[in-house]
């Protein structure tokens, strides 16, 4: 079965920019987890959504904003971008609690975003 | 409140030798446990987790790690390094209803030849 998919896998942008960045869950996972991970540092939690509600909020800054759309994909918008936004963005997905196993979240391959 | 704490930035073992990393946590409601792996430039890729029954919990690639409660620990072991474990190694904790993960710091385990 297919994986998480994350696009784009690169991206560069400058200071002061947007960014849009979107991920594709595991076909039936209803859940969906935003992290970001710096140089050298462990995932931290942005946000998450489960059919289509935000289920929980993190260490996400208010220029960005995230929703999940109907067909459970997600993108995570980044606005006024700074320096120190430049990380990997990890998305994740779990089955929902109908499935089980609703623990466990399978991670996608990452975005990495470069901030000039 | 969670929280995970990774003993050993960094652990160095020769090939062939018995891999050992801590993860120890910290939980006010019965945690579920989780070992993931990351190869450089890539994704995490869950090793195994722990949620209930039996604690000694096998994962992929001969790893395995034992849920102990009294010491806090959840403590990943394989009896036996091969060049291709180099990775860095992530324990993380959530809720027993799952939901967001809190990661530790993150050990980087190398293998000498």
């Amino acid at each position: 079965a297919a994986g998480v998919i994350q696009s784009p896998r690169h991206l560069i942008k400058e200071k002061r920019e947007t960014a849009t960045l979107k991920c594709y869950p595991i076909s039936r996972h209803d859940t969906v987890y935003w992290y970001q991970q710096g140089p050298g540092q462990d995932p931290q939690f942005l946000i998450s959504f489960y059919e289509k509600m935000q289920s929980d909020k993190g260490s996400i800054p208010d220029r960005f904003s995230a929703q999940q759309f109907s067909d459970y994909h997600s993108e995570l918008n980044m606005s006024s971008l700074e320096l120190g936004d430049s990380a990997l963005y990890f998305c994740a997905s779990s089955p929902g609690p109908r499935d089980g196993n609703q623990e466990t979240q399978y991670f996608g391959p990452g975005t990495r975003l470069l901030v000039l | 409140a969670q929280s995970v704490t990774q003993l050993g930035s960094h652990v160095s073992v020769s090939e062939g030798a018995l891999v050992l990393l801590r993860c120890n946590y910290s939980s006010s409601v019965p945690p579920y446990l989780f070992w993931y792996v990351q190869y450089p430039n890539q994704g995490l890729q869950l090793l195994l987790k722990y949620t209930t029954g039996a604690t000694l919990v096998k994962g992929i690639n001969g790893f395995e790690a034992e849920f102990k409660k009294s010491e806090t620990s959840f403590h990943l072991t394989k009896p036996s390094a091969h060049m291709s474990d180099a990775a860095e190694y992530f324990c993380a904790v959530s809720g027993n209803q799952g939901g967001k993960l809190i990661f530790g710091q993150g050990t980087e385990l190398s293998v000498k030849p």
